[in-house]
């Protein structure tokens, strides 16, 4: 098992929640990360990119200025830090590493199993 | 953003069948296409990136093609775990969207 996320639970409206997703592999640090979610029946959705190097980040509009990704990679994890939450956000998140090359051969090749955050009152 | 259009939605078929799932982008994203297949409870499993080529250790009954706005995924002979849900996504432009799903059920 390579990605491990962490962090689930059942958080009230408003809150806010982290998750984590370590890397027990030799090769974190010279991967972009992903956060992708899927809410209860429903399909996939991208959430957030980190560049290898933490210097590039991109995020869904629909988490932009409330949900931030970050890394540290001496510690081999991602982050994705989660403010002000809304019932819309319960979902399972999974981490994903991307491939990144030159070109379309760009893929997510590796997810972690995922974690369920669940916003409720 | 780029949307991608699915089709079908829900796919009735049998063991030993021949299936292709369609996937359509808004606009085109030359090929920079991936398929990937989720079972129930896990988590998706990369199939073919580059919109042909095909991720080491996935059975070869697995192919894709297409390029521009237009894609398929192609199983040639569905095997028991293969009735999953299938995605395809683009990686050209962020963010980098998912198709919709197609659920390949039991006929």
């Amino acid at each position: 098992v390579q990605l491990v996320e962490s962090g689930a639970g059942v958080v009230q409206p408003g809150r806010s929640l982290r998750l984590s997703c370590e890397d027990s592999g030799l090769t974190f640090s010279v991967h972009a990360m992903h956060w992708v979610r899927q809410a209860p029946g429903q399909g996939l959705e991208w959430v957030a990119v980190i560049s290898y190097d933490g210097n590039y980040k991109n995020h869904a509009d629909s988490v932009k200025g409330r949900f931030t990704i970050s890394r540290d990679n001496p510690k081999n994890t991602l982050y994705l830090q989660m403010n002000s939450l809304r019932p819309e956000d319960t979902a399972v998140y999974y981490c994903a590493r991307e491939i990144t090359v030159a070109g379309p051969d760009r893929r997510f090749d590796t997810w972690g199993q995922g974690t369920l955050v669940t916003v409720s009152s | 953003d780029i949307q991608l259009t699915q089709s079908p939605s829900l796919l009735p078929a049998s063991v030993g069948d021949r299936v292709i799932i369609t996937c359509r982008a808004s606009q085109g994203i030359s090929t920079y296409l991936a398929w990937y297949r989720q079972e129930p409870g896990k988590a998706p499993e990369l199939l073919i990136y580059a919109a042909s080529t095909l991720q080491t250790g996935v059975p070869s009954r697995f192919s894709g093609s297409g390029s521009g706005t237009e894609f398929t995924l192609t199983i040639s002979s569905l095997q028991p775990g293969d009735f999953a849900t299938y995605y395809c996504q683009q990686l050209n432009f962020y963010p980098f969207t998912f198709g919709g799903g197609t659920k390949v059920e039991i006929k």
